[in-house]
């Protein structure tokens, strides 16, 4: 099945300093990646995705990087606010499924 | 806010007991999944309803059932649940319901599980 992880299980970053979070996948099938953001007590709240035809995509503030080449994931944060504490998740979507990697928890110092 | 409901926010009940989580969506999308998370740990997948129908069972003991009574509710009943069972359970919709290309999921708040 698919096993998705993070190389990194705690982060902790200065705020107005960039963040990035790594994320490593298993399947080279996989097509879909998401970035998903969860705050204490909440669910899983969508970042960003990007599909395996694309290399990079941007959004507000965060940019996801894609290489298929060894499997790995990205997710850039820039100028890091205190809102963005949390667990953050990368999934991969493969054998007609979403899994999730383990977590990577981001702590911002004010 | 999230638009996928999840009651109750938080269930405690007895080994014994029957109880019921409940999860509605009005995005019109054609799938629904059921998530179990522990703390510290990613989403479970446990079961995906695509277009009312199970599509997907991760091999989760009996005593979970769920139901799909229509495209908007989706509900998992539970019955003589252990103590390991404790969790976060998430529920999920995506707009696609085919396989293999889900699309975005989309959370709700999750229904904290407490087992006696």
């Amino acid at each position: 099945g698919e096993s998705v992880g993070l190389h990194l299980p705690t982060l902790s970053v200065q705020e107005g300093d960039n963040s990035i979070i790594n994320c490593a996948y298993s399947n080279s099938a996989s097509d879909y990646f998401i970035w998903y953001k969860q705050e204490s007590g909440k669910g899983p709240q969508f970042i960003i995705d990007i599909r395996s035809n694309m290399d990079k995509r941007q959004g507000q503030r965060v940019t996801v990087l894609l290489n298929k080449t060894v499997k790995h994931l990205s997710l850039q944060i820039a100028a890091t606010q205190p809102g963005d504490s949390a667990v953050y998740f990368c999934a991969a979507q493969g054998n007609n499924r979403l899994a999730f990697g383990k977590g990577n928890q981001v702590v911002v110092i004010p | 806010d999230t638009e996928v409901t999840q009651t109750p926010k938080h269930l405690v009940m007895g080994m014994t007991n029957k109880k019921s989580l409940k999860c509605e969506q009005h995005m019109g999308h054609r799938a629904m999944y059921w998530y179990k998370q522990k703390a510290k740990k990613p989403p479970e997948l446990m079961f995906v309803y695509s277009y009312e129908k199970l599509s997907i069972n991760e091999s989760v003991p009996s005593r979970f059932s769920p139901e799909c009574p229509n495209s908007s509710l989706l509900n998992l009943h539970l019955h003589a649940l252990q103590p390991e069972d404790s969790a976060l359970y998430l529920c999920a919709s995506s707009q696609s319901g085919l396989a293999g290309d889900t699309g975005e999921l989309f959370f709700g708040e999750g229904s904290r599980l407490t087992v006696l």
